[in-house]
């Protein structure tokens, strides 16, 4: 079955302090690796599509890079406008619909 | 580019009522799917749409059921709510069913009382 697990499921940052959100994900078949980024009350933003193992994309202080069984954000000098939840998804190479996992909530203080 | 639009923005319902929840796609994008995001959950797919027709649906019962139009655009229609379904609907687009880069509307808050 298809799945997508992403850990922790809280993390807590001082401003400037780098960090790393994890997504795990088993398919049979990967079409895409899709990062959003989620305020409260709204809908998903678009942050990356990943779609093969080793490729690697940056927008600002985020990074993200996948292997075969995961994918990473990296947070770099995070700041407080970086406060929101980071949804990871897979689009499966048999199905048109994109799998969620529960999402990292991120709070950075000043 | 007005990216993805959903109406209306919030609804309150009573439970066995019926609502229908309005979408129009990114420009150039003819595929729309919806998701339902309870709290604190990630989205979970409904359905998706492709020209006109219902190409793929989650695991949602037969009171979840939707149109898409001519130009487009799309609605969610549930019939006879329950309690449990409070919470975000979100329409999401994509150039084709496979598409690989999918947008996301502001989304449509639902509550059932």
């Amino acid at each position: 079955e298809d799945q997508v697990t992403q850990s922790p499921e809280a993390l807590r940052l001082q401003e400037g302090e780098s960090s790393s959100l994890n997504c795990s994900y088993t398919v049979s078949g990967l079409r895409g690796l899709f990062w959003y980024r989620q305020d409260p009350g709204k809908g998903p933003e678009f942050l990356f599509t990943l779609y093969s193992a080793g490729e690697e994309k940056e927008k600002e202080r985020l990074k993200a890079t996948l292997t075969k069984k995961e994918s990473f954000l990296h947070i770099t000098a995070p700041k407080p406008e970086d406060s929101a939840t980071y949804l990871c998804a897979v689009l499966p190479s048999n199905t048109g619909k994109l799998i969620f996992g529960q999402g990292t909530t991120l709070q950075v203080k000043p | 580019d007005a990216g993805v639009t959903q109406s209306p923005t919030h609804l309150i319902k009573t439970r066995g009522q019926q609502v229908t929840l309005r979408c129009s796609p990114k420009s150039g994008h003819d595929t729309v799917s919806w998701y339902q995001q309870a709290l604190g959950q990630g989205p979970q797919f409904i359905f998706q749409y492709y020209e006109e027709e219902e190409r793929q649906r989650g695991n949602f019962p037969d009171r979840f059921s939707g149109h898409q139009f001519p130009n487009y655009s799309s609605e969610l229609n549930v019939n006879a709510l329950l309690l449990g379904d409070s919470a975000l609907y979100l329409c999401a687009s994509s150039l084709e069913p496979g598409g690989r880069k999918t947008f996301f509307g502001q989304g449509t808050r639902l509550t059932v009382v």
